[in-house]
């Protein structure tokens, strides 16, 4: 069976830093692309960022572009999502999402969801 | 402000037929990049429901479908039952962003 399975949210300071991790189960990691997507509460879908199968290729949302970067460990069957400089704004639950390609573009989309970790960015 | 507009709530009564739109522009839809339609129950994570503009993944009642024209798409459900109570996004790529766009949702209420 197909798991993605977040985890590293909690309560963190403005200007503060975070590390998200998705761990994946039930498939062959390192032939799809990945992402995180956010939903701030009560609010609708943001895409946040995404990385190609073999880390050649990443994107951001203009949001987080040079605060948050993705990265992942095919060997661990492993996602990441470093935040830094964290904001109120950014407070949301993060979703892992797979990709049904292996490389970022116009072809994305998302098939199976993790069911999200929880960053709550407050003093 | 989504990238990509939708109508905040729908609502229909059991059997009957709801559409759902999604408007881009010519960065996005108009483009030629695929729509993609995501259920999202309450208190669950998003589930694919359209892939594609118009293609259903194994397990989605024939009950859903998509189309897209020019630089707008949309989703139908028929024969509404109370189950399909949830959120409803429409998902696409954006050339200028560079990056995946999602609708701001559309709460769809069966009466």
């Amino acid at each position: 069976e197909l798991q993605l399975v977040e985890s590293g949210g909690g309560l963190v300071q403005p200007g503060r830093s975070l590390r998200l991790f998705c761990a994946a189960s039930g498939f062959t990691f390192d032939d799809y692309a990945m992402h995180w997507v956010r939903q701030a509460p009560g609010k609708g879908l943001e895409w946040v960022s995404g990385i190609s199968w073999n880390t050649g290729s990443t994107g951001y949302a203009d949001s987080v572009k040079g605060r948050f970067t993705i990265s992942r460990d095919n060997a661990k069957n492993s996602l990441y999502l470093q935040m830094s400089s964290l904001r109120a704004e950014d407070t949301a639950l993060y979703y892992c999402a797979k990709d049904v390609d292996d490389q970022l573009g116009g072809m994305d989309y998302f098939d199976y969801w993790g069911q999200g970790t929880l960053v709550t960015v407050s003093s | 402000q989504s990238i990509l507009t939708q109508p905040p709530s729908v609502s229909g009564a059991p059997g009957q037929r709801v559409t759902i739109s999604c408007t881009g522009s010519s960065s996005n839809i108009g483009a030629g990049y695929d729509v993609h339609w995501y259920q999202q129950l309450p208190g669950t994570a998003p589930k694919l429901l359209i892939y594609g503009n118009n293609n259903r993944p194994s397990g989605v009642p024939d009950r859903f479908s998509g189309s897209k024209s020019g630089t707008s798409a949309s989703q139908a459900i028929t024969g509404l039952q109370a189950e399909d109570e949830a959120d409803y996004y429409c998902q696409s790529y954006d050339s200028s962003l560079s990056g995946v766009v999602f609708g701001g949702g559309t709460k769809l209420t069966v009466l």
